[in-house]
């Protein structure tokens, strides 16, 4: 299997910050990655897709960058509403993978 | 408007089974292939099954073959996971999830609420 790794873990910012994730995978996985984002108690949301593709409907102070095995995902400008785990996954194999998530914390 | 509805969780006892189903409408399920994920409480997501739109292919993790079977009605719009032998650790909330469509090696762009599975005893 593919195996993906996230950092940091947890990550504490202030509403206004540049943020960014990173996620590395096991093995180079072209530009299959996506990025979800899931509050409490909910189900996860899709935000980018293909490494940078922006979901419809996402704003646009989420990017992603990346390709082969090393991915990025940054918000330009943190929001009250964007504190939240974030996901990355893999969906080169069809036996996809998830990151162990990122929690982003209001500093 | 797509709609998720996953049913079937409750509470079994290890080494029982339970049959999860998701009820899908706003798109054209036959079309669609489809996944089930789960998380465990406090943890993250994890991978469990897929099934492609017209149910002839189906994929596990590979901690789980043989003990959970995916499979899929097109005629009633119905996802299903059937759970065997289920232990204290498949303890989770399972969404059913559709893949994108016209899209290679496409996301995940929808999820269910979820429905909680709880092994105990």
């Amino acid at each position: 299997d593919i195996q993906m790794t996230q950092s940091p873990s947890s990550l504490s910012a202030s509403v206004g910050d540049r943020v960014t994730i990173t996620c590395r995978a096991s093995q180079s996985i072209s530009s299959y990655l996506n990025w979800y984002q899931q509050k409490q108690g909910k189900a996860p949301k899709l935000l980018i897709y293909a490494a940078s593709s922006l979901q419809s409907g996402v704003p646009s102070r989420f990017s992603g960058s990346g390709s082969g095995t090393d991915f990025t995902l940054t918000i330009s400008s943190l929001q009250p509403e964007d504190f939240a785990t974030y996901y990355c996954q893999q969906s080169y194999s069809t036996l996809y993978t998830f990151g162990q998530g990122t929690k982003l914390e209001i500093k | 408007e797509v709609q998720l509805l996953e049913s079937g969780g409750g509470l079994v006892q290890p080494g029982g089974s339970l049959r999860l189903s998701c009820a899908a409408s706003g798109f054209t399920f036959s079309s669609s292939a489809m996944n089930w994920v789960r998380q465990a409480p406090g943890k993250g997501l994890e991978w469990v099954s897929a099934i492609s739109a017209g149910g002839g292919t189906t994929y596990y993790a590979d901690s789980l073959k043989g003990q959970f079977t995916i499979s899929r009605d097109n005629s009633k719009n119905t996802l299903y996971l059937q759970m065997n032998s289920l232990r204290a650790e498949d303890t989770a909330v399972y969404y059913c999830a559709k893949v994108s469509s016209g899209i290679y090696r496409p996301p995940i762009d929808y999820w269910g609420q979820g429905t909680l599975v709880t092994v105990s005893s």
